[in-house]
């Protein structure tokens, strides 16, 4: 059975400072991993996906994940967060398989 | 390309009604997926068609939710009769379906509150 756990349902950071969002997985294969936005009063929209082709994944808005077999998790990251990086974002296993979101939170 | 549509955006309806919620995916996508997302939780995938085919409707209430995909294109999602618990946003997805990795294009969804 595949599952999906983000350890934090809140993240707050302070503008202009990195940001880590967990995210761990469950899956007795190699699955397809994504990890998806959603702001305020907007649609569902992709940040990136791993394919297998590299470990470190590069995605929209200067975010990134690395894909880490042995723990196994694929946590999201950015160097320097923005005020309109504030959202919820959704961890995903094998494209159906959901996390219950982490909202981030950024100071000004 | 003009994305996924979903209509009606907002319903408001009292227990034991019937509703039903539109989905026109992008033009060539294969596939085609209904979500329900209660507040404060991640998309639930209730039912994936490929073409005219289901491929997955495990977490579908049978009982009371249906859904179908005519001609390939569109899709309709129905629940008869509506619980208070249904009250969540339904999502419709798309994609090409050509590969494993496939990125799903969502619709602005569709807002019921179950009265």
């Amino acid at each position: 059975a595949q599952s999906v756990t983000q350890l934090d349902s809140h993240v707050s950071v302070s503008e202009g400072t990195p940001v880590l969002l967990r995210c761990n997985y469950s899956s007795s294969y190699s699955p397809s991993l994504f990890w998806y936005v959603q702001h305020p009063n907007k649609g569902l929209q992709l940040l990136l996906k791993y394919t297998s082709a590299a470990t470190l994944v590069k995605g929209i808005n200067g975010f990134e994940a690395e894909f880490k077999k042995s723990e196994p998790s694929f946590h999201l990251t950015k160097p320097s967060a923005h005020m309109s990086d504030a959202a919820e974002y959704f961890c995903v296993v094998s494209e159906w398989i959901w996390g219950a979101g982490t909202k981030l939170i950024i100071k000004p | 390309e003009a994305g996924v549509a979903q209509s009606p955006r907002y319903k408001i309806i009292e227990k034991r009604q019937s509703v039903a919620f539109w989905c026109n995916p992008i033009s060539g996508h294969a596939t085609l997926y209904w979500y329900q997302q209660i507040l404060g939780q991640g998309p639930k995938l209730l039912i994936q068609f490929q073409n005219n085919g289901v491929v997955d409707d495990s977490q579908l209430p049978k009982d009371r939710f249906s859904a179908e995909r005519l001609k390939g294109v569109d899709s309709t999602l129905k629940i008869q009769p509506a619980k208070l618990e249904d009250s969540a946003v339904y999502l419709c997805a798309s994609s090409l379906g050509a590969d494993y990795f496939r990125e799903q294009y969502f619709g602005p969804g569709t807002r019921l509150t179950v009265t």
